[in-house]
Order: structure tokens, then sequence, then C-alpha cells
């Protein structure tokens, strides 16, 4: 079993549409992050947190520690938002576990 | 600007050849990883160094060897011992409690 597991695997979503990606975990952690990567390779760290809610621009991130669950919100989604989104978790001693990443396609 | 450097962004390599992938950060970051990433697998830790001259093995390290002789650098070999080498790869940096910070990977086709 994956210490994350990330909901769903594929998206395609209408360009305007409110999108919610998914991520549970199983193992105690220090903090939770969301990761983008575009085709091509690259990833870049979209959110580190620990509780509670952030918001960047059109993406808000939530945590519920005691649920050991996170979604990754996107408002008005945009086609420039299609990537690959990447749960993963880190503990205190810098390791990181990932999950296995949602693919998203917004369509015009 | 701060960031990590990887090198060749594509590789080709006939089978049973070593290979190195170059990795270089200017971020002062501690801890360097190499990850292995392939199609509808989660990224996998191949090596992880939390300082200079020291580095532990991943989940995946069987074929890898690397060296940290410096803050800055964090080589990998892929061996001709990797019965699989060929995958996308990806070299990570961080302080303590902090985001990674990746390369833009390299993509090593090996026949």
């Amino acid at each position: 079993k994956n210490e994350v597991e990330q909901s769903p695997q594929n998206l395609t979503a209408q360009e305007g549409e409110f999108i919610t990606i998914n991520c549970s975990y199983s193992v105690g952690i220090s903090a939770l992050h969301w990761l983008q990567q575009h085709p091509g390779g690259g990833i870049v760290s979209l959110f580190m947190l620990s509780s509670g809610k952030k918001k960047h621009g059109r993406l808000i991130a939530t945590i519920n520690i005691q649920e050991k669950h996170s979604s990754l919100h996107i408002t008005a989604s945009h086609p420039r938002d299609s990537a690959v989104y990447i749960c993963a978790v880190s503990n205190t001693g810098n390791q990181f576990y990932f999950g296995t990443g949602t693919s998203l396609t917004v369509i015009p | 600007d701060g960031g990590i450097t990887q090198s060749p962004k594509y590789l080709f390599r006939k089978e049973g050849q070593n290979v190195t992938l170059s990795c270089e950060q200017n971020l002062n970051h501690d801890a360097m990883y190499w990850y292995r990433q392939d199609p509808g697998q989660g990224l996998r830790l191949i090596y992880y160094s939390q300082i200079v001259n020291d580095f532990q093995k991943g989940d995946i390290a069987e074929g890898y060897s690397v060296s940290r002789e410096k803050k800055e650098s964090f080589p990998l070999t892929v061996t001709s011992a990797q019965k699989n080498p060929t995958a996308f790869y990806l070299c990570a940096s961080s302080r303590q409690l902090s985001p990674l910070h990746f390369g833009n990977g390299t993509r090593l086709t090996v026949t």
C-alpha cells in the first residue's frame, strides 16, 4: 500500500470549471506538499502546509490532519492549468513520499 | 537566480555502458535527492544525501551509485547492473522542513 494515495488519476474539465484533487496519507508527517509537473518534466512546488488552508491566486490547498486528508482546488480553471499534480508528504527526517499524480486536462 | 541544474536533458546510451547524470545546485541546501519517475508510478527515491561526504540508499538503489564531494554537486551514475535504466531522472534539494526544489530532469534511454 502506498503511503500517499491521490484521486482521481485523470481528470478532464472544461475551461472555467472548479476542480478538486484529493490526497490521503497513512504516515506521520511534518508537512504536506502539492507539486505541479508540466509536460517536459520539471516539477515546481505549489504549496507546503501543515495545517489549515493556503491560497495562491486561483489555487487553494487544504489539509485535515485528523482525517489525514488534503485537497487541492483550482477555481476558474484554464487550459494553462493542464499538468500533473502530485501530492507528497514529508517527515521530520526530511524524507518525502509521493502520490502517483493526477493528470489534469482543461479543455478550452 | 538560484536553482538546480541537471544535464543533459536527453541521454542515449548502449546497454552495458555506465552513464553519469549531473546535478548541481546553488541554493546552499544541505539535502539532495535522486528520484526515478516511470509512467503511472510515483517518484521513487534512489539515493539521498543530507550532508557532504555522506549519502544513503533509497528504495531502488540497486544498479546506481552516487557521490557527494561538494555541497553543490550530487552526480548519479547508472551502472550496467541496473536492469531497466530507461527512465526520467529527477534531482532535488531542500533545507530541513522546507519544500523540495527540483531540476528539470534527465531522460535516459538505454538501447
